[in-house]
């Protein structure tokens, strides 16, 4: 299966631990992309590497949370402090990057329960 | 204002109807346009790209109004398979996907 790739798919931590989520993009996809969805909502930019640059951070992403791509090939979502509010599904993306036509792939998500 | 909007639905239709979603954007600067498929506690799928020249792909068409800032997805001969939930995907300037809320559909026997 060469499609993007999520782990965990499901993480159950205590409020105040830290978490890390990998993704590993389509292999030739330069763009990779964070997202957050909560129940009956639509999925909510969080961060985007163009390679191993980080170009874009929403501004719903607090101190508490980190992306890193350090090789612009697989990238981590480290999230310190968990909140009960971080409850929700991640998920990563990634795209050729070619301009603005190029559309999205999902992986199937890192379900978080923080209780 | 939400940036994109779509009617949540659910929109309740029978087998072989044929039924159009809406979706509206606010930043008249979006470069390209997605509708997504997403089933319960799935990831969203691509269903298709939306061309300023309208696109059909099997029984799904797909148009955009760039002067009214809508884009449709039509569905002919509706399926059971087809009950899932369809998210509008907007792309601004700076290449990430604005997503609406979703507009779900249920397809009946």
């Amino acid at each position: 299966d060469t499609g993007v790739s999520q782990n965990p798919r499901h993480k159950i931590t205590k409020r105040g631990q830290n978490v890390t989520f990998r993704c590993d993009p389509i292999s030739e996809h330069n763009r990779l992309y964070w997202y957050r969805q909560t129940l009956g909502q639509g999925p909510e930019f969080l961060t985007y590497f163009q390679n191993e640059a980080q170009l874009e951070k929403s501004r719903l992403l607090s101190d508490r949370f980190s992306a890193e791509r350090p090789k612009g090939s697989f990238s981590t979502l480290e999230i310190q402090r968990t909140e009960q509010g971080d409850s929700a599904m991640y998920l990563c993306a990634s795209s050729l990057g070619q301009g603005g036509n190029s559309p999205l792939h999902f992986g199937n998500g890192t379900r978080l329960t923080v209780t | 204002r939400k940036e994109v909007e779509q009617d949540p639905g659910p929109f309740n239709v029978p087998e072989g109807a044929t039924v159009a979603f809406n979706c509206t954007y606010s930043n008249s600067a979006s470069q390209s346009f997605f509708w997504y498929r997403q089933d319960c506690r799935k990831e969203p799928k691509l269903l298709m790209s939306v061309y300023s020249s309208g696109n059909e792909d099997g029984r799904f068409t797909a148009q955009l109004n760039r002067a009214s800032q809508y884009i449709s997805l039509l569905i002919r001969d509706s399926k059971l398979s087809d009950s899932a939930t369809y998210l509008c995907a907007v792309m601004d300037s700076s290449y990430k996907l604005i997503f609406g809320s979703g507009t779900r559909l249920l397809v009946r026997p």
